[in-house]
């Protein structure tokens, strides 16, 4: 059973500050996404990654995919209160199906 | 341009019930995964369809059942509804099979099993 555990599970903090969050698994992933979901909606899709030490940005967001494709981070600068939301990478450890993470809840205080 | 659409919105059944929900994809893609979302946890994958076929199926019991029509739009039933079945059901599009595509999430069916 491949699983992907996130951390921190819950993260408060003030806006302003800086923040990194990480996704784990002990099996090699063929590619992974990173999504925010907010309350009552689907997730929304940030970045997929699919080479192994790839980092990719997307304004104050940073991604990185781990050389072993094992893990990956999500990094964010000077966090804005528009940021709170439930962050969730998603891997595809090249079967027909693709396994969520158990979800990082962010909280910009502002 | 249109997103994934998913109907009804909100749905409350009774134990042993059977539900139908429904998914739309955005046009063009051909691609649709159907997830379950406990309160407090990430999506679990249920199925995935493309091109009608099932391509992919997660660790749900045969009370899940799904297909795809030829306009690409899909349809989840559960049967014998269980209060563990409630839940929010997301439907995903993408433009093609696999997962390495972009996927496109609706808004979810939130069921509730009395």
């Amino acid at each position: 059973t491949q699983l992907l555990e996130q951390s921190p599970q819950f993260l408060s903090i003030q806006e302003g500050e800086n923040l990194t969050v990480y996704c784990n698994s002990s099996s090699v992933f063929s590619s992974l996404q990173w999504y925010r979901q907010e309350p009552g909606e689907g997730p929304v899709l940030l970045v997929t990654v699919v080479t192994g030490g790839e980092v990719k940005k997307l304004k104050r967001l940073t991604f990185q995919f781990g050389d072993a494709r094992k893990d990956s981070s999500l990094h964010i600068t000077a966090a804005q209160p528009g940021d709170t939301g439930l962050y969730l990478c998603a891997a595809n450890f090249g079967n027909e199906k693709l396994t969520f993470g158990t979800g990082t809840r962010l909280t910009i205080i502002p | 341009d249109a997103g994934v659409t998913q109907s009804p919105t909100h749905l409350i059944k009774t134990r042993g019930q059977h539900v139908t929900l429904r998914c739309s994809p955005i046009s063009g893609h051909k691609s649709v995964s159907w997830y379950q979302q406990v309160l407090g946890q990430g999506p679990q994958f249920i199925f995935q369809y493309y091109e009608k076929e099932e391509r992919g199926r997660g660790n749900f019991p045969d009370r899940f059942s799904a297909r795809q029509f030829p306009n690409y739009s899909s349809e989840l039933n559960v049967n014998a509804l269980l209060l563990g079945d409630s839940a929010l059901y997301l439907c995903a599009s993408s433009l093609d099979r696999g997962f390495a595509y972009e996927q496109y999430f609706g808004p979810g069916t939130r069921l509730t099993v009395t």
